[in-house]
């Protein structure tokens, strides 16, 4: 399977900074990039879709002037938490995918922001 | 509209003990269903795609199937290594929609 790594692995800020994080692909050019957000013992939630060159598409209740998404090659995609706040605090995690939907996305190791 | 739901949401397991974990879909228009792997901590691990009723796959003591309805993750002979949380998504259109998880125990 295809290589993801995401930077930082974890980050502490305080509260009303803002906070990037990159999502790479070490091994291959991804069609289409997805950031998701995920819970304590809660499944992944997707916040946005974004194709390389695209401005990303936001879910429903995701605000966009918050999570900003810039897609900037076929191998970076960076996730910016800006104002951050305590119930920003969560497991961000991006995923890749090559092609069309039928194919499986792979998935980057997670960043655990905590917001003080 | 499109929902995943998965069975049991935990599962202890003696080692040893086969067992199957259930994701049941309704979606429209299916392109494929998922099975991930996830560790505390990290980011899910690709582990099957299945495409059509009646498809399986194997790899080492896994195995996944898939009807019209639903999919099974059939765990033989599970190991402590295979203590995770196992994910099921489907893929309907351009959105991957997730299960929320079974959290697999085994105890040795």
């Amino acid at each position: 399977g295809a290589v993801v790594s995401q930077h930082p692995s974890w980050v502490i800020c305080k509260s009303g900074t803002s906070v990037k994080i990159e999502c790479r692909s070490l091994d291959f050019q991804a069609t289409t990039m997805f950031w998701y957000r995920q819970f304590p013992k809660q499944s992944l939630m997707l916040m946005a879709t974004s194709n390389e060159g695209s401005k990303a598409t936001y879910e429903q209740g995701v605000e966009k002037d918050k999570f900003l998404i810039n897609h900037a090659s076929l191998t970076l995609s960076t996730l910016t938490v800006t104002s951050a706040h305590p119930e920003d605090s969560s497991f961000y995690i991006c995923s890749l995918r090559q092609g069309n939907s039928y194919n499986e996305q792979f998935f980057g190791p997670g960043t655990r922001l905590t917001v003080l | 509209e499109d929902q995943v739901t998965q069975s049991p949401e935990a599962l202890r397991l003696q080692e040893g003990e086969s067992s199957s974990l259930n994701c049941s879909y309704t979606v429209s228009g299916l392109r494929g269903l998922f099975w991930y792997r996830q560790d505390p901590g990290k980011g899910p691990e690709f582990l099957f795609t299945l495409y059509s009723a009646g498809e399986e796959k194997e790899k080492e003591r896994l195995k996944a199937t898939l009807t019209k309805k639903e999919s099974f993750l059939h765990i033989t002979a599970p190991k402590p290594e295979d203590s995770a949380t196992y994910l099921c998504a489907v893929q309907a259109g351009d959105d991957m929609r997730f299960g929320a998880g079974t959290r697999l125990t085994v105890k040795p």
